[in-house]
Protein backbone atom coordinates (compact mmCIF):
# COMPACT_ATOMS: atom_id res chain seq x y z
CA UNK A 1 0.00 0.00 0.00
CA UNK A 2 1.13 3.84 -0.92
CA UNK A 3 0.09 6.81 -0.96
CA UNK A 4 2.11 9.77 -2.57
CA UNK A 5 1.21 13.51 -1.93
CA UNK A 6 2.07 15.95 -4.40
CA UNK A 7 0.92 19.84 -4.81
CA UNK A 8 2.22 21.67 -1.94
CA UNK A 9 4.08 24.79 -1.56
CA UNK A 10 3.55 28.67 -0.99
CA UNK A 11 0.26 30.51 -1.46
CA UNK A 12 -0.74 33.89 0.07
CA UNK A 13 -3.55 33.74 1.77
CA UNK A 14 -7.13 33.63 0.08
CA UNK A 15 -5.09 31.97 -2.60
CA UNK A 16 -6.12 28.62 -3.97
CA UNK A 17 -3.91 25.09 -3.78
CA UNK A 18 -4.88 21.94 -5.19
CA UNK A 19 -3.40 18.84 -3.66
CA UNK A 20 -3.45 15.10 -5.08
CA UNK A 21 -2.55 11.62 -3.26
CA UNK A 22 -0.98 9.02 -5.86
CA UNK A 23 -2.36 5.79 -4.41
CA UNK A 24 -1.29 2.37 -5.33
CA UNK A 25 -1.01 -1.70 -3.61
CA UNK A 26 -4.91 -2.05 -3.09
CA UNK A 27 -7.85 -1.71 -5.37
CA UNK A 28 -8.38 1.98 -5.42
CA UNK A 29 -12.25 1.93 -6.17
CA UNK A 30 -12.81 -0.57 -2.59
CA UNK A 31 -11.80 1.82 0.00
CA UNK A 32 -12.55 5.54 0.89
CA UNK A 33 -10.00 8.03 1.45
CA UNK A 34 -9.22 10.96 3.68
CA UNK A 35 -7.07 13.73 4.07
CA UNK A 36 -5.67 14.99 7.75
CA UNK A 37 -3.91 17.79 8.51
CA UNK A 38 -0.99 18.86 11.03
CA UNK A 39 -0.11 22.59 11.60
CA UNK A 40 3.70 23.03 12.58
CA UNK A 41 3.56 21.53 16.19
CA UNK A 42 0.24 20.70 16.54
CA UNK A 43 -1.48 17.72 16.42
CA UNK A 44 -3.59 16.03 14.09
CA UNK A 45 -6.99 17.18 12.28
CA UNK A 46 -8.80 15.61 10.18
CA UNK A 47 -9.82 17.67 6.97
CA UNK A 48 -12.37 15.55 4.27
CA UNK A 49 -12.93 11.86 3.69
CA UNK A 50 -14.69 10.63 0.29
CA UNK A 51 -16.09 6.97 -0.08
CA UNK A 52 -15.38 4.40 -2.18
CA UNK A 53 -17.83 5.49 -4.90
CA UNK A 54 -17.02 9.47 -4.65
CA UNK A 55 -21.26 9.25 -3.43
CA UNK A 56 -20.54 10.24 0.06
CA UNK A 57 -18.41 13.17 1.11
CA UNK A 58 -17.64 14.91 4.39
CA UNK A 59 -16.12 17.62 5.50
CA UNK A 60 -14.66 19.44 8.69
CA UNK A 61 -16.66 22.62 9.51
CA UNK A 62 -13.39 24.62 9.33
CA UNK A 63 -12.76 24.04 5.48
CA UNK A 64 -16.85 23.20 4.74
CA UNK A 65 -17.06 25.63 1.50
CA UNK A 66 -14.20 26.10 0.54
CA UNK A 67 -12.43 22.48 0.12
CA UNK A 68 -13.52 20.00 -2.29
CA UNK A 69 -12.65 16.83 -1.66
CA UNK A 70 -12.51 14.56 -5.04
CA UNK A 71 -11.26 11.22 -6.06
CA UNK A 72 -9.75 10.07 -9.72
CA UNK A 73 -10.20 6.56 -10.84
CA UNK A 74 -8.06 6.60 -14.12
CA UNK A 75 -5.25 7.90 -11.91
CA UNK A 76 -5.78 6.59 -8.43
CA UNK A 77 -5.90 9.23 -6.98
CA UNK A 78 -7.55 11.59 -4.59
CA UNK A 79 -7.76 15.21 -5.42
CA UNK A 80 -8.35 18.21 -2.53
CA UNK A 81 -9.19 21.62 -3.84
CA UNK A 82 -8.43 24.60 -1.48
CA UNK A 83 -9.39 28.13 -1.96
CA UNK A 84 -9.80 31.03 -0.17
CA UNK A 85 -6.66 29.51 2.58
CA UNK A 86 -6.09 31.02 5.45
CA UNK A 87 -2.94 31.70 7.27
CA UNK A 88 -3.33 29.73 10.12
CA UNK A 89 -4.39 26.48 7.41
CA UNK A 90 -0.52 26.56 7.30
CA UNK A 91 0.29 22.53 8.11
CA UNK A 92 1.52 19.15 6.35
CA UNK A 93 -1.71 17.51 4.71
CA UNK A 94 -1.62 13.87 4.55
CA UNK A 95 -3.69 11.70 2.61
CA UNK A 96 -4.79 8.38 4.29
CA UNK A 97 -6.88 5.29 3.54
CA UNK A 98 -10.06 4.77 5.81
CA UNK A 99 -10.89 1.98 6.45
CA UNK A 100 -13.56 -0.22 8.23
CA UNK A 101 -11.74 -1.30 11.56
CA UNK A 102 -13.49 -3.71 13.64
CA UNK A 103 -16.61 -1.65 14.61
CA UNK A 104 -15.46 1.95 13.41
CA UNK A 105 -13.75 3.53 10.91
CA UNK A 106 -9.99 4.72 11.16
CA UNK A 107 -6.89 5.23 9.09
CA UNK A 108 -4.65 1.77 8.45
CA UNK A 109 -2.34 3.81 6.00
CA UNK A 110 -0.77 7.22 5.51
CA UNK A 111 1.25 9.22 2.97
CA UNK A 112 4.00 10.91 4.07
CA UNK A 113 2.55 14.60 3.69
CA UNK A 114 2.96 17.76 1.70
CA UNK A 115 3.61 21.04 3.22
CA UNK A 116 1.01 24.00 2.45
CA UNK A 117 2.32 27.21 3.47
CA UNK A 118 -0.07 29.67 3.87
CA UNK A 119 1.50 33.82 3.83
CA UNK A 120 -0.23 36.55 5.01
CA UNK B 1 -19.22 18.15 19.21
CA UNK B 2 -17.01 15.71 21.18
CA UNK B 3 -14.09 16.34 22.49
CA UNK B 4 -11.32 14.06 23.16
CA UNK B 5 -9.18 14.42 26.31
CA UNK B 6 -5.93 13.57 26.56
CA UNK B 7 -2.93 14.08 28.73
CA UNK B 8 -0.25 16.21 27.34
CA UNK B 9 3.00 14.53 28.29
CA UNK B 10 4.06 11.11 29.84
CA UNK B 11 7.06 10.20 30.80
CA UNK B 12 8.53 6.31 32.34
CA UNK B 13 11.47 4.61 32.57
CA UNK B 14 12.35 2.23 30.08
CA UNK B 15 10.82 -1.07 31.07
CA UNK B 16 8.33 -0.07 33.02
CA UNK B 17 4.71 0.62 31.90
CA UNK B 18 2.89 3.73 30.03
CA UNK B 19 -0.40 4.49 30.01
CA UNK B 20 -1.72 7.12 28.03
CA UNK B 21 -5.73 8.35 28.22
CA UNK B 22 -7.99 9.45 25.92
CA UNK B 23 -11.35 10.39 27.76
CA UNK B 24 -14.73 12.08 26.15
CA UNK B 25 -15.09 8.97 23.67
CA UNK B 26 -18.32 8.62 22.20
CA UNK B 27 -20.96 5.93 23.67
CA UNK B 28 -20.48 2.76 21.83
CA UNK B 29 -17.66 3.87 19.54
CA UNK B 30 -14.36 2.67 19.31
CA UNK B 31 -11.23 4.07 19.60
CA UNK B 32 -7.79 3.54 17.51
CA UNK B 33 -4.60 4.95 18.53
CA UNK B 34 -1.81 5.87 16.06
CA UNK B 35 1.83 6.85 16.78
CA UNK B 36 4.01 9.25 15.10
CA UNK B 37 7.69 9.64 15.52
CA UNK B 38 9.32 13.14 14.98
CA UNK B 39 9.40 13.78 10.90
CA UNK B 40 7.10 10.50 10.39
CA UNK B 41 3.53 10.25 9.52
CA UNK B 42 1.41 8.73 12.07
CA UNK B 43 0.81 4.92 12.30
CA UNK B 44 -2.01 2.94 13.57
CA UNK B 45 -0.46 1.27 16.69
CA UNK B 46 -4.08 0.07 17.79
CA UNK B 47 -8.29 -0.37 16.26
CA UNK B 48 -11.62 -0.82 17.46
CA UNK B 49 -10.51 0.03 21.24
CA UNK B 50 -8.08 -3.00 21.84
CA UNK B 51 -6.87 -4.85 18.63
CA UNK B 52 -3.36 -4.88 17.36
CA UNK B 53 -2.45 -4.46 12.99
CA UNK B 54 -0.17 -6.94 11.76
CA UNK B 55 3.56 -5.71 12.95
CA UNK B 56 2.92 -4.18 15.84
CA UNK B 57 4.07 -5.53 19.54
CA UNK B 58 2.09 -7.23 21.89
CA UNK B 59 3.77 -4.92 24.26
CA UNK B 60 0.97 -2.94 23.32
CA UNK B 61 -2.67 -3.10 24.47
CA UNK B 62 -5.66 -1.59 24.60
CA UNK B 63 -8.93 -1.22 26.35
CA UNK B 64 -11.50 1.03 27.47
CA UNK B 65 -13.80 2.08 30.68
CA UNK B 66 -17.18 3.87 30.13
CA UNK B 67 -15.94 6.88 28.17
CA UNK B 68 -11.84 6.86 28.28
CA UNK B 69 -9.83 4.70 26.20
CA UNK B 70 -6.34 3.48 27.11
CA UNK B 71 -3.23 2.38 25.76
CA UNK B 72 -0.88 0.51 27.58
CA UNK B 73 2.62 0.25 26.37
CA UNK B 74 4.66 -2.54 28.72
CA UNK B 75 8.48 -2.56 28.80
CA UNK B 76 8.88 0.62 27.12
CA UNK B 77 11.65 0.77 25.13
CA UNK B 78 13.64 3.90 23.36
CA UNK B 79 11.40 3.60 20.80
CA UNK B 80 8.56 3.95 21.78
CA UNK B 81 9.34 8.07 22.11
CA UNK B 82 6.37 9.30 20.28
CA UNK B 83 3.44 11.77 20.23
CA UNK B 84 0.35 9.33 20.56
CA UNK B 85 -3.21 10.25 19.03
CA UNK B 86 -6.29 8.55 19.73
CA UNK B 87 -9.36 9.05 17.03
CA UNK B 88 -13.11 8.16 17.41
CA UNK B 89 -15.37 7.93 14.50
CA UNK B 90 -18.32 9.92 14.80
CA UNK B 91 -21.19 7.79 13.25
CA UNK B 92 -23.47 10.84 13.51
CA UNK B 93 -21.54 13.18 11.34
CA UNK B 94 -19.01 10.43 9.57
CA UNK B 95 -16.10 12.84 10.85
CA UNK B 96 -13.27 11.53 11.78
CA UNK B 97 -12.00 13.04 15.37
CA UNK B 98 -8.91 12.93 17.01
CA UNK B 99 -7.30 14.07 20.44
CA UNK B 100 -4.81 16.03 21.10
CA UNK B 101 -2.12 13.83 21.11
CA UNK B 102 0.28 12.60 24.04
CA UNK B 103 4.38 13.16 24.07
CA UNK B 104 5.77 9.57 25.53
CA UNK B 105 9.06 10.78 26.79
CA UNK B 106 11.57 7.77 27.76
CA UNK B 107 13.61 8.93 30.24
Amino acid sequence: VRLVESGGGLVTSGGSLRLSCATSGFPFSSYSLSWVRQAPGKGLEWVSSISSTGAYIYYADSVKGRFTISRDRATSSVILQMNALRAEETAVYYCARLQLLGSGWGCDFWGQGTLVTVSS
Amino acid sequence: SYVLTQPPSVSVAPGQTAMITCGGTIFGSKTDWYQQKPGQAPALVMYDDSDRPSGIPERFSGSKSGNTATLTISRVEAGDEADYYCQVWDSGTAHVLFGAGTKLTVL
